[in-house]
């Protein structure tokens, strides 16, 4: 199975709101990232986990929030995002971070911001 | 910083060969050079990767210069399926970052 699973998959929020992503793999996998994907654009690196410890926070807003609560889920939770925060939020895992370590993606979750 | 150089788009004939180029003249001896694929409504999937030789798999050809400032991806007979957007992308040893290209429109003509 080489699967990441991503929840939901289309997500609308307001200004106000509080919501949660989410996103699985069962591949045994011990370094997980959430990427920020703007339409005609190549992904951006947010958050890497390597071994459920944040290695990588790339100078993300505090209004994204990411957690690992074990080594097959990754959440990342949204508060008080703008409008400028809409995209498609894509996760994905590699066996350890290795340079040569191949990421599996999820789908993603397209999220708007109203 | 190294960065990769693609062509915004390519056209080519279904079952065809497709030579996909990429300039990264400022990689370092580090650097692996990973492609990606991204097909519509879809997150990226991996194709192939390599350091220093020539690279083959089911899905495609890596070829990479001899002093590794350029590679070209080859889809040896490309079908409908394999319309989509290819990254090229460096990763240095030790560093989780992959420094992504901005991508190649792959247009199949059938």
């Amino acid at each position: 199975d080489t699967e990441v699973t991503q929840t939901p998959k289309h997500l609308v929020m307001g200004m106000t709101n509080k919501k949660s992503l989410k996103c699985e793999q069962h591949m045994g996998h011990r370094a997980m990232y959430w990427y920020k994907q703007k339409a005609k654009k190549p992904p951006e690196l947010m958050f890497v986990y390597s071994y459920e410890k944040l290695s990588i926070n790339e100078s993300v807003p505090s209004r994204f929030s990411p957690e690992c609560p074990n080594s097959s889920l990754l959440n990342l939770h949204l508060h008080a995002l703008q409008p400028e925060d809409s995209a498609l939020y894509l996760c994905a895992s590699s066996q350890e971070g290795r340079s040569a370590d191949t990421q599996y993606f999820g789908p993603g979750t397209r999220l708007t911001v109203l | 910083d190294a960065k990769t150089t693609q062509p915004n788009s390519m056209e080519s004939n279904e079952e065809e060969p497709v030579h996909l180029p990429c300039n990264h003249s400022t990689i370092s001896g580090t650097d692996y050079i990973h492609w990606y694929r991204q097909l519509p409504s879809q997150g990226p999937e991996y194709v192939i990767h390599g350091l220093t030789s020539n690279v083959n798999n089911r899905m495609a050809s890596l070829a990479i210069a001899e002093d590794r400032k350029s590679s070209t991806l080859i889809l040896h007979r490309a079908t409908l399926r394999d319309a989509a957007v290819y990254y090229c992308i460096l990763r240095d040893r030790g560093n989780y970052q992959l420094i992504w290209g901005a991508g190649t429109k792959l247009i199949i003509k059938p």
